[in-house]
């Protein structure tokens, strides 16, 4: 069974930093698209980013030169590089398997806060 | 960027059939957007209804089905159940990789 676990959310001040992490097990993260997908409290589902298998990555305007995607494939984990955070970039960070049915992570929180 | 839209909220009777709906700003949605619609109850993550326009998901219950329809894409519920009762989400794929929500659609069993 496919699943993903994200960790690696948590408070962090107005122009810091974090990285998020998204253990795969049942498939393989370099066999296959992976997305991050974020959502601000009481708002809906925004993407973020997504890699593909050759290793190009896309990036939505507002978080594009500040988010950077990668994978570790021997670890069979997505990443997400979180820069120059700001106010508006809280909310639950899902890993998603993309392509074809959309499987989802449980998602991780990122507080971005003074 | 384009913006994709949907119903804000929407309430249907137990047994009863509604149908939501997602448009697109840059115009008619068509199979080519792969339009995706995903079921979101309070406090879980997504998961994934229906993907490709119509097809639904293993997990998905006949009752669902997935169009086109008039320019946007539609979910249609035949025979409304209580847990049903969800936020629902569309997602259209834009040339250049770039995926676009819908701001959800609050489905109301009652």
């Amino acid at each position: 069974d496919v699943q993903l676990v994200e960790s690696g959310g948590g408070l962090v001040q107005p122009g810091g930093s974090l990285r998020l992490s998204c253990a795969a097990s049942g498939f393989s993260v370099s066999n296959n698209f992976m997305s991050w997908v974020r959502q601000a409290p009481g708002k809906g589902l925004e993407w973020v980013s997504v890699i593909y298998r050759d290793g190009t990555t896309y990036y939505a305007d507002s978080v594009r030169g500040r988010f950077t995607v990668s994978r570790d494939n021997s670890k069979n984990t997505l990443y997400l590089q979180l820069s120059s955070l700001r106010t508006e970039d809280t909310g639950v960070y899902y890993c998603t398997k993309t392509g074809g049915p959309w499987d989802w992570g449980q998602g991780t929180l990122v507080t971005v806060s003074s | 960027q384009a913006v994709v839209t949907q119903e804000p909220s929407l309430t249907v009777s137990p047994g009863g059939t509604v149908t939501l709906t997602c448009g697109s700003s840059t115009g008619a949605v068509t199979s080519g957007h792969y339009p995706y619609w995903f079921q979101q109850r309070p406090g879980q993550a997504p998961r994934t209804l229906i993907y490709d326009t119509s097809i639904n998901y293993s997990w998905t219950p006949a009752r669902f089905s997935g169009s086109l329809l008039g320019g946007k894409a539609a979910l249609t519920l035949s025979g409304a159940q209580p847990e049903d009762e969800a936020e629902y989400h569309c997602l259209l794929s834009y040339s250049g990789a770039r995926w676009v929500f819908g701001g959800g659609t609050k489905l109301t069993v009652l």
